[in-house]
């Protein structure tokens, strides 16, 4: 079945240790997500590629980076994560080419986070 | 700025006993209102796309319905494993920003 998959679902780092979390899919879509959730929150949008096109929001920390070598792959590299940066990363995609558009994302089953 | 507000944030209901969540929202430029269903620990789970003023949908016991204003998925009898969080979110603008609602937390009681 075509699928978002994250890597790794659970991730324990320490107190400005580098952390990088990784989102794969096999829909073929153009588009590619990342949000923040913390508990009992909506979604956060972080940054998004609209095909190699990289879009940061306004208020996405520095500390913050993404990178999409290719389409199937993206990445969220947290260089120096803080207590507050604990939270539930989640990778999405959607597709808004062709007959076949139809913008809805399609989520991966998200990243836990914690920060000791 | 475009805004989503999602009432009630939490609903409980017996098994059986019909009920709506709401969806508000103020856009320039609706491209697309999206129901998602999360339950706890997972991502969100895609249910409908309503493009248009007027439009329904139907999903099993869920239909999700659209004015100008706001969004209504209603739940028709509804079983213990409909419990779940309810989000809504708006397509906007002209790239794929997609803006999220807090949630209802729907519970069912057996």
């Amino acid at each position: 079945d075509a699928m978002v998959i994250q890597n790794p679902r659970y991730q324990v780092t320490q107190f400005g240790k580098p952390v990088t979390l990784s989102c794969s899919q096999t829909l073929n879509h153009n588009v590619m997500y990342w949000y923040q959730q913390k508990s009992s929150q909506a979604p956060k949008l972080l940054f998004h590629y609209y095909d190699k096109d990289f879009n940061n929001e306004a208020d996405t920390p520095d500390n913050f980076q993404s990178r999409r070598p290719n389409t199937s792959f993206c990445f969220l590299d947290i260089r120096s994560p803080g207590l507050g940066d604990a939270a539930m990363y989640l990778c999405a995609t959607s597709n808004s080419r062709g007959t076949l558009r139809s913008y809805e994302q399609y989520f991966g089953p998200g990243t836990r986070l914690t920060v000791t | 700025e475009d805004q989503v507000t999602q009432s009630p944030e939490a609903l409980r209901l017996q098994e059986g006993e019909s009920s709506s969540l709401n969806c508000s929202y103020t856009v320039s430029g609706l491209r697309g209102l999206f129901w998602y269903r999360q339950d706890p620990g997972k991502g969100p789970e895609f249910l409908f796309t309503l493009y248009s003023a007027g439009e329904e949908k139907e999903k099993e016991r869920l239909k999700a319905t659209l004015t100008k204003k706001e969004s209504f998925l209603h739940i028709t009898a509804p079983k213990p494993e409909d419990s779940a969080t309810y989000l809504c979110a708006l397509l906007s603008g002209g790239y794929q920003k997609v803006t999220f609602g807090t949630g209802t937390k729907l519970q069912v009681i057996p």
